[in-house]
């Protein structure tokens, strides 16, 4: 699986937008980028995913980059629930196993009331 | 969507025993997974739950330690055999299906201390 980096942690206001990055620089053509969730003591849960564009979901935006090397979470107003883990991960759905998620360290989101 | 119901939620053993933990799903599913994720940390895949066949470890992990059964689409269990403290962790169980990139779905876990 290619890897990701993504910050160790960040910190937010409630009620402001938060912006998660994510590098994956040696990412490959058929690889989905996808993020996932743990808020504390859950199991992880699904944000969103994508391939090239930008995608909108209920939950947040995904900002692909145009060489698609990186990628931005965005919580367009985090919310006290919103304080998690946030793990980025990339997927091959060609490759045998692609159901498979492997976690990298993700970024813990704190956000401030 | 699938939801996913763990038992115990949380369990303290005494070293050297085994415990056993079940997954069952409200819906059929074809893959099942089961993760480890030790305090502080990310979670590891231990292996994939495959049905009427041998479970697919890991790298660092074998079946001796951690057998795995899947009897049908809905339902798996974990074991974690001859229990030692280093062995205390939170085990997840996730499912999903395949297709192209569908979301994956996680229990709450398992919180196991070993004493």
């Amino acid at each position: 699986d290619a890897k990701t980096t993504q910050p160790n942690s960040m910190e937010s206001n409630e009620e402001e937008p938060v912006h998660l990055p994510c590098n994956h620089s040696t990412i490959s053509g058929t690889d989905y980028i996808h993020w996932y969730r743990q808020l504390p003591s859950q199991g992880p849960e699904y944000v969103i995913h994508g391939l090239t564009s930008n995608v909108n979901n209920r939950m947040a935006s995904l900002a692909i980059a145009e060489d698609r090397k990186s990628s931005t979470l965005i919580l367009h107003r985090a919310t006290l629930r919103d304080a998690a883990v946030y793990y980025c991960i990339l997927r091959d759905p060609r490759m045998g196993g692609s159901e498979k998620l492997v976690f990298g360290k993700g970024t813990k989101l704190t956000v401030n009331p | 969507s699938a939801v996913i119901s763990q038992k115990p939620s949380r369990d303290i053993c005494q070293r050297g025993t085994s415990l056993t933990i079940q997954c069952q799903v409200d819906s059929q599913v074809t893959m099942m997974f089961w993760y480890r994720q030790q305090p502080g940390q990310s979670l590891t895949l231990i292996a994939t739950a495959n049905q009427g066949s041998e479970a697919t470890y890991e790298s660092g992990f074998v079946i001796d330690k951690f057998p795995i059964s899947r009897p049908n689409l809905t339902f798996s269990t974990l074991t974690v055999s001859n229990m030692s403290p280093e062995d205390s962790s939170i085990y997840l169980c996730s499912v999903g299906k395949t297709g192209l990139n569908t979301e994956a779905f996680f229990g709450q876990g398992t919180r196991l201390t070993v004493v």
